[in-house]
């Protein structure tokens, strides 16, 4: 069975632009999260899409959003970007039920300049 | 204020050493999982503790969640290059979104 991808692996993007990143899920899953990855801050939840709608969210500003599409592949969209928003960009996939195994993607790292 | 502390932040070890690492907060969670993250890819899951007390044992890695659901704990035996990397702890606090802890970076030299 085919692991969770991400395209592209790696970005570099000037601020006050906008970035779009993909990820396709492991066959029959369901459930997608997105974790932004920095030195400083770690791994912190994004928002998780189920189903085609978003289920949770974390405490990110709304330049950061996402969807999720009817064969579960997701994409998340930064707007404006800033120079913070320098990270590795995790998605993980899951089947969305009950206690959860989340199986990560090897991450897009995203460079702004 | 992280829901999820982890220590040490830092470990480098010599091969053949054996060493622990902790995930420690003040909540309570329904399970915890134990991944470990190499340089340029995603985290990898290594096990889910699910009871208080559970110990679960992976060839050289023990895990340990303790009585109170609060903690828990990563024991390597006999460390080896192969086991250096990231070490993360998470889970969801009861109502709460998934969270991760810092990490423990270890490093195992030959």
């Amino acid at each position: 069975k085919a692991g969770v991808t991400q395209t592209p692996r790696y970005l570099i993007k000037t601020r006050g632009q906008q970035v779009t990143l993909s990820c396709s899920p492991i066959s029959g899953h369901r459930s997608v999260s997105w974790y932004q990855q920095t030195p400083g801050q770690g791994l912190q939840f994004l928002f998780e899409y189920f189903s085609e709608t978003q289920r949770n969210k974390g405490n990110f500003p709304g330049r950061f959003s996402g969807r999720q599409f009817s064969n579960s592949r997701s994409e998340m969209n930064v707007s404006t970007l800033e120079l913070g928003d320098s990270a590795l960009y995790l998605c993980a996939s899951s089947s969305g039920t009950g206690v959860e195994t989340q199986y990560f993607g090897p991450g897009t790292r995203l460079l702004v300049l | 204020t992280q829901l999820l502390e982890q220590s040490p932040q830092f470990l480098s070890i010599q091969e053949g050493e054996n060493l622990t690492v902790y995930c420690n907060s003040s909540s309570v969670f329904s399970s915890l999982q134990w991944y470990r993250q190499e340089p340029g890819e995603g985290p990898v899951l290594l096990v889910t503790v699910v009871t208080g007390g559970e110990v679960k044992k992976l060839k050289r890695l023990t895990f340990q969640f303790g009585d109170a659901r609060k903690d828990s704990s990563l024991h390597i035996t006999a460390a080896q290059p192969g086991d250096t990397g990231l070490y993360l702890c998470a889970g969801a606090p009861h109502g709460q979104n998934f969270v991760f802890g810092p990490g423990t970076r270890l490093s195992v030299l030959p």
